[in-house]
This record gives C-alpha cells, sequence and structure tokens, in this order.
C-alpha cells in the first residue's frame, strides 16, 4: 500500500528539540521530493521545509535556522528536527509527497494521517 | 506573498445537491498552478485537482475544476455522503507555495 505515517510528536516545553520521522511505502521514496506541512489549531495549512531526492533542503522563513529536514533513502524515511520550539510550532505536522521535482513550485500528491506537536510550558 | 480567500467558510447542503467552492488569490496565479484537496477528520488530506483542472489520479468525475488568474472554483456536482469534508486550495506557481483557509462542507 502506497503510505507515509509520521511519528514523533508530543509535547516538549518552550526552547526545546523533538524529531519527527516519516515512514514511506509502496513507491520509490528516493524519485521524489519529500516536504513538510503544518497545521495550527484554528490556523490554515502552512508549508514547512521541502527536501529533494538527494537530500538539498529548503525551509519556509518561519522555521529557517531553526527546523532541520534530511532524508535517508535506504530506510524510506523522511526526518524533521525541530529545535528551539515555540508555542506558534504547535501543530499538526504532516509528510507529503510531491509528484514532480521543483523546490518553488510544488504540489502534494501523497499525505500522512500527520503527528501533533504541542509547544508548552 | 500570495494569499487565497476561500468562501463560503462553510456550505450547508444534502446528498444530492451540487457544491461550488471558490478559491481567490491576491496575485494572479501563475500557470494556474491551483490544487484543491480534501481532507476528513483522521484523515490524510488528499489531492482531487491540480493544475486547477486536472483530475488525480482515482478521483470521481463528479469532482471539477476551474478557473484561472485569480479566480478558481471546485464543483462537486453532486454530493455523495462520503464528499461532506473540509476543502482547501493551494497555489503553487508563485513562492512561497500558500494555502487557503478552507471550507467546511456539512451535511444539512
Amino acid at each position: 500500500e502506497v503510505q507515509l505515517v509520521e511519528s514523533g510528536g508530543g509535547l516538549v516545553q518552550p526552547g526545546g528539540s523533538l524529531r519527527l520521522s516519516c515512514a514511506a511505502s509502496g513507491f520509490t521514496f528516493s524519485a521524489y521530493d519529500m516536504h513538510w506541512v503544518r497545521q495550527g489549531t484554528g490556523k490554515g495549512l502552512e508549508w514547512v521545509s521541502g527536501v529533494n531526492s538527494v537530500g538539498d533542503p529548503y525551509y519556509s522563513d518561519s522555521v529557517k535556522g531553526r527546523f532541520t529536514i534530511s532524508r535517508q533513502n535506504a530506510k524510506n524515511s523522511l526526518y524533521l528536527q525541530m529545535n528551539s520550539l515555540r508555542a506558534g510550532d504547535t501543530a499538526l505536522y504532516y509528510c507529503a509527497r510531491a509528484p514532480e521535482p521543483d523546490p518553488d513550485y510544488f504540489h502534494f500528491d501523497l499525505w500522512g494521517r500527520g503527528t501533533l506537536v504541542t509547544v508548552s510550558s | 506573498e500570495i494569499v487565497l480567500t476561500q468562501s463560503p467558510g462553510t456550505l450547508s447542503l444534502s446528498p444530492g445537491e451540487r457544491a461550488t467552492l471558490s478559491c481567490r488569490a491576491s496575485q494572479t496565479v501563475r500557470n494556474s498552478y491551483l490544487a484543491w484537496y480534501q481532507r476528513k477528520p483522521g484523515q490524510a488530506p488528499r489531492l482531487l485537482i491540480y493544475d486547477s483542472f486536472r483530475r488525480a489520479t482515482g478521483i470521481p468525475d463528479r469532482f471539477s475544476g476551474s478557473g484561472s488568474g485569480t479566480d478558481f472554483t471546485l464543483t462537486i456536482s453532486r454530493l455523495e455522503p462520503e464528499d461532506f469534508a473540509v476543502y482547501y486550495c493551494q497555489q503553487y506557481g508563485n513562492s512561497p507555495a500558500a494555502f487557503g483557509q478552507g471550507t467546511t462542507v456539512e451535511i444539512k
């Protein structure tokens, strides 16, 4: 089955760190650009970060310098290391696949169900 | 940065009725690169439409997309019970990509 499954969410204090993972199955993971998209409570969807098939990352301005995206193609896995977390980072984080490789112009043809990150003291 | 405004916020309709959802951009969306997604509680979002009018794989033909420039529409010709959900538009013709705030289609 073609799917993405996120994990690693939880409760963390402001200033803390968390690492999210996304396990891909049912398709050739190494061939696709992969992304993280989030949705805060009562907020719209927001693109967070993406990585191309060979590991070159790109970030939204809101997380640049704090979050690091990476992938391990041999393990069909995508990661998001989140540091210096803020209350505004509280959201459901989705892993998503882009059908076309492009660092600037992308949409998503496959999503996971998300993992919840709560930043609170 | 493009801002997408979806209307209405909530659409209350009965099964079998036609649903028309609007997505308006603050600037022209290059190449009409606009997508529509469906999201149900506890489920992964699903791509319905991309490039403003192309149906994604496996999407029933009751879903159709149209529009260009700054005005885009998702139409569901006859609502099925499984179509009651939240719908989001996303533009990807201009960087950064941006999403609308969503339209909820609820059972009347």
